[in-house]
Formats: C-alpha cells, sequence, structure tokens
C-alpha cells in the first residue's frame, strides 16, 4: 500500500516571500512518481511540478522547486516569490509506475497575503 | 489551458432525474477517469478507462455508470442521485509508460454537481 502524508493543513506567507510545503510518503516500489498539483478557488487541479523517483535531481519549474529526499521519502515543495496568485489548496500526490492509481496527500491550503 | 474539457461546469438536478457529465480529451491519452471531491478533501478515484475498457469501478454505487464511447470521449451517466451526491466530478487522462510524461495524469476543471 502507499501513503502520502501532509501535516501542514493551512500555511501563509507573505507575497514575494519564499515558503516550503512538506510531504512524506511511503511505498515499497522503486518505480513511481511523485507530484504537486494546486487548485485554486476556481477548483481546476493544475500540476505544478512532478519528479521521477530514479532520478537524483530535483526538479524545478519556474518559482517552483522540491527538495526530494528519496531515503527519507520526503518530497517538499518551495515556492519563491510568493504571488497572490499562488494562494490555493496544494496536493502531494504518488504515482507507482505503470498503475492507473494516483494517490493524495489531505491537501495544504496556502493563502498569500498581500 | 486544460486540455481535458468538461461539460457541463455546473449541474443541478433533482433526485428522480436522469443527467449525464461529459468530457473529452485530445491528448491521445489511453487512460480516462472520473473522480469525486468534496469540500477541503482531496479527490477520489471513481471509475478508470484503460483502452476504451474499464479497469477499475472503486465500488461506486450503480447509481453512477460510466460509459467510453472512444479513445477521447467519456461519459459519467446519473440516475437516482442522492443530495450527499453533490461534489465536484473531476475528470482525467494520462498515459503509462516508463517516463514521468507519460505517468502524469491530467485534470479538466471539473462539473459541479448539487443534487436537490
Amino acid at each position: 500500500a502507499q501513503t502520502v502524508t501532509q501535516s501542514q493543513p493551512e500555511m501563509s506567507v507573505q507575497e514575494a516571500e519564499t515558503v516550503t510545503l512538506s510531504c512524506t510518503y511511503d511505498t515499497s516500489e522503486n518505480n513511481y512518481y511523485l507530484f504537486w498539483y494546486k487548485q485554486p478557488p476556481s477548483r481546476q487541479m493544475i500540476l505544478v511540478i512532478r519528479q521521477e523517483a530514479y532520478k537524483q535531481q530535483n526538479a524545478t519549474e519556474n518559482r517552483f522547486s522540491v527538495n526530494f529526499q528519496k531515503a527519507a521519502k520526503s518530497f517538499s515543495l518551495k515556492i519563491s516569490d510568493s504571488q497572490l496568485g499562488d494562494t490555493a489548496m496544494y496536493f502531494c500526490a504518488l504515482r507507482r509506475g505503470g498503475s492507473e492509481k494516483l494517490v493524495f496527500g489531505k491537501g495544504t491550503k496556502l493563502t498569500v497575503n498581500p | 489551458d486544460t486540455e481535458v474539457t468538461q461539460t457541463p461546469k455546473h449541474l443541478v438536478m433533482g433526485m428522480t432525474n436522469k443527467k449525464s457529465l461529459k468530457c473529452e480529451q485530445h491528448m491521445g491519452h489511453r487512460a480516462m477517469y472520473w473522480y469525486k471531491q468534496k469540500a477541503k478533501k482531496p479527490p477520489e478515484l471513481m471509475f478508470v478507462y484503460s483502452y476504451e475498457k474499464l479497469s477499475i469501478n472503486e465500488s461506486v454505487p450503480s447509481r453512477f455508470s460510466p460509459e467510453c464511447p472512444n479513445s477521447s470521449l467519456l461519459n459519467l451517466h446519473l440516475h437516482a442521485l442522492q443530495p450527499e451526491d453533490s461534489a465536484l466530478y473531476l475528470c482525467a487522462s494520462s498515459n503509462t509508460g516508463t517516463n514521468s510524461l507519460r505517468n502524469t495524469i491530467y485534470f479538466g476543471e471539473g462539473s459541479w454537481l448539487t443534487v436537490v
């Protein structure tokens, strides 16, 4: 069985500052993929960033980067230069390679304050 | 912009009505999904179609009936729903394979369903 845990139900950050969202996971698989999705109040689920477990290099997408610690089974998301539009629910998710199922964490509600 | 489109965006239906949610993708993906999401919760998987065949049904009540007419389309037929079925219904698609791009699931904007 696979599980994803997000221990921070809510967080807030000031505009232009940096914030880190935590995620830990558990899986016995070697071939898996990790994702961060963003869901703003409009409710569309938007892919933020993805990471292959076999890659040691941390993924980056513009202001978003991850700290992937495979041995610790940790996958945190860092948002730099936070913007008001980053206000959303953020879900960490895991997918075993070849599996049709995506396992979600419970989410972290991020508020960016002006 | 999402490449998974869902219609309608909002639907209000009575408990005796029959309605359908529709989903379309043009990314050539061979797996399509229906998720249900309640407020402040993560999405819950309902159904998965792989190569147009139902591969996963997560013990969903029969008042929800999925249909995959072709590789680009996915429907969810609704009949005799209950008020507790009110939720956001998300359609998604993906491929499968050995790289992260193929393992990424892309979501539509969702259909808000209210059962009265």
